[in-house]
């Protein structure tokens, strides 16, 4: 049974870089079945895709965040990271690792269908 | 940008109900619509994705339907463990989800 599990620090200060990283177990990125993604939720708020990356490196970023994100993939540890830099305190949310479909025309579903449990991010001085 | 809206907000309902809730798209996206069923403290978990088609596992009293840039999920008879949060994601240009609609005990 696959399972996610997102890991890093709970409070970065602003201006700083949010560091966290999703491991998978029970399944292997490299096996090219899914895409990886990561999703963030504000305290009381709705979901926002942040980008995906593929085992070959591949990656797609959410266009409001492009230019303060890199996800990145070791296939060896069986693990993807995000980094966020320049944080502030709308940068405080759960942020969760989850993964969508990946088909063998190139395409992927777009949805997801396994996530992490979520780790809290306060960014605070 | 797809913005995404969510009607109602909010929805007081009873066991045994049938609830409707409504997805909008700022523009067309086919079919390209999932939901998911959110509770507090827990990851979201997916119920519907191609606006109709059943995730495995989830149980039959929930449905989905629309195209284009209107979409409902309906649950058939309220359970207690329906109580929850529920949100619509678009995945005809990238991904981006609606703000929620928390369906609450009347």
């Amino acid at each position: 049974q696959v399972q996610l599990q997102e890991s890093g620090p709970g409070l970065v200060k602003p201006s700083q870089t949010l560091s966290l990283t999703c491991t998978v177990s029970g399944g292997s990125i490299s096996s090219g079945d899914y895409y990886w993604s990561w999703i963030r939720q504000p305290p009381g708020k709705g979901l926002e895709w942040i980008g995906y990356i593929y085992y070959s490196g591949s990656t797609y970023y959410n266009p409001s965040l492009k230019s303060r994100v890199t996800i990145s993939v070791d296939t060896s540890k069986n693990q993807f990271s995000l980094k966020l830099s320049s944080v502030t305190a709308a940068d405080t949310a759960v942020y969760y690792c989850a993964r969508d479909g990946a088909h063998s025309s190139g395409y992927h579903n777009w949805y997801f269908d396994l996530w992490g449990r979520g780790t809290l991010v306060t960014v605070s001085s | 940008d797809i913005q995404m809206t969510q009607s109602p907000s909010t929805l007081s309902a009873s066991v045994g109900d049938r609830v409707t809730i409504t997805c909008r798209a700022s523009q067309s996206i086919s079919s390209w619509l999932a939901w998911y069923q959110q509770k507090p403290g827990k990851a979201p978990k997916l119920l519907i994705y191609k606006a109709s088609s059943l995730e495995s596992g989830v149980p039959s009293r929930f449905s989905g339907s629309g195209s284009g840039t209107e979409f409902t999920l309906t649950i058939s008879s309220l359970q207690p463990d329906d109580f929850a949060t529920y949100y619509c994601q678009q995945y005809n240009s990238y991904a981006t989800f609606g703000p929620g609609t928390k369906v609450d005990i009347k």
